[in-house]
């Protein structure tokens, strides 16, 4: 199966601060990578699929690039709402799989 | 809009089976597979599986073959999952998802159930 690793596993910023979230795959995805935002007691929100491109209703601050193993989520501008954990996961084969979790925390 | 409904926290005994339903509205039911997917304590979310609507067709992640069982009734638009011998590292959130931006994309999910196995 295909391992993810996100770092860093936590991120410290303040309000209107740049996030750079990194996710590694173990082989190849191609692009078959998205990156969802969970805040506690809720389900994960989608918010990039195909590693740049923004789901439904996702404001234009978030953005991802990457291709074959190495995938980024940057979030310009960071708003108090986007303080969350933030996973990637693949759907390039059986079994998908996620990574770990960045946990971005408020400086 | 899209909305997936599950029923309600379980409690259930070591070497127990769980079934947790799934109730679809806001699109056609038989258009999107339906995933399961699972997120113990503190850890990422985990796939299990997935449900062809349409046909019934299921296929599971490895670790779960043997243990889970996923069925769907298309009159009522509801998908149920089942996974038997439950043991305490089963004690999780369970989420059925589904898609709209591309399959295995988990656009919508439904609230989660909660699952505590404990004796």
């Amino acid at each position: 199966e295909i391992v993810l690793t996100q770092s860093p596993a936590t991120l410290s910023l303040s309000p209107g601060e740049r996030a750079t979230l990194s996710c590694r795959a173990s082989q190849s995805v191609s692009s078959y990578l998205a990156w969802y935002q969970q805040k506690p007691g809720q389900a994960p929100r989608l918010l990039i699929y195909d590693a740049s491109n923004r789901a439904t209703g996702v404001p234009p601050r978030f953005s991802g690039s990457g291709s074959g193993t190495d995938f980024t989520l940057t979030i310009s501008g960071l708003e108090p709402e986007d303080f969350a954990v933030y996973y990637c996961q693949h759907r390039s084969d059986w079994p998908y799989t996620f990574g770990q979790g960045t946990k971005l925390e408020i400086k | 809009q899209v909305q997936l409904v599950q029923s309600g926290a379980e409690l259930k005994k070591p070497g127990a089976s769980v079934k947790v339903t799934c109730k679809a509205s806001g699109y056609i039911f038989s258009k999107y597979y339906m995933h399961w997917l699972r997120q113990a304590p503190g850890q990422g979310p985990e796939w299990m599986g997935v449900i062809d609507p349409s046909g019934g067709g299921t296929t599971s992640a490895r670790k779960f073959l043997g243990r889970l069982t996923m069925t769907r009734d298309t009159s009522t638009s509801t998908v149920f999952m089942d996974l038997s011998g439950l043991r305490s590292e089963d004690t999780a959130v369970y989420y059925c998802a589904t898609y709209s931006s591309g399959p295995a994309n988990f656009d919508h999910w439904g609230q989660g159930t909660l699952v505590t196995v404990s004796s």
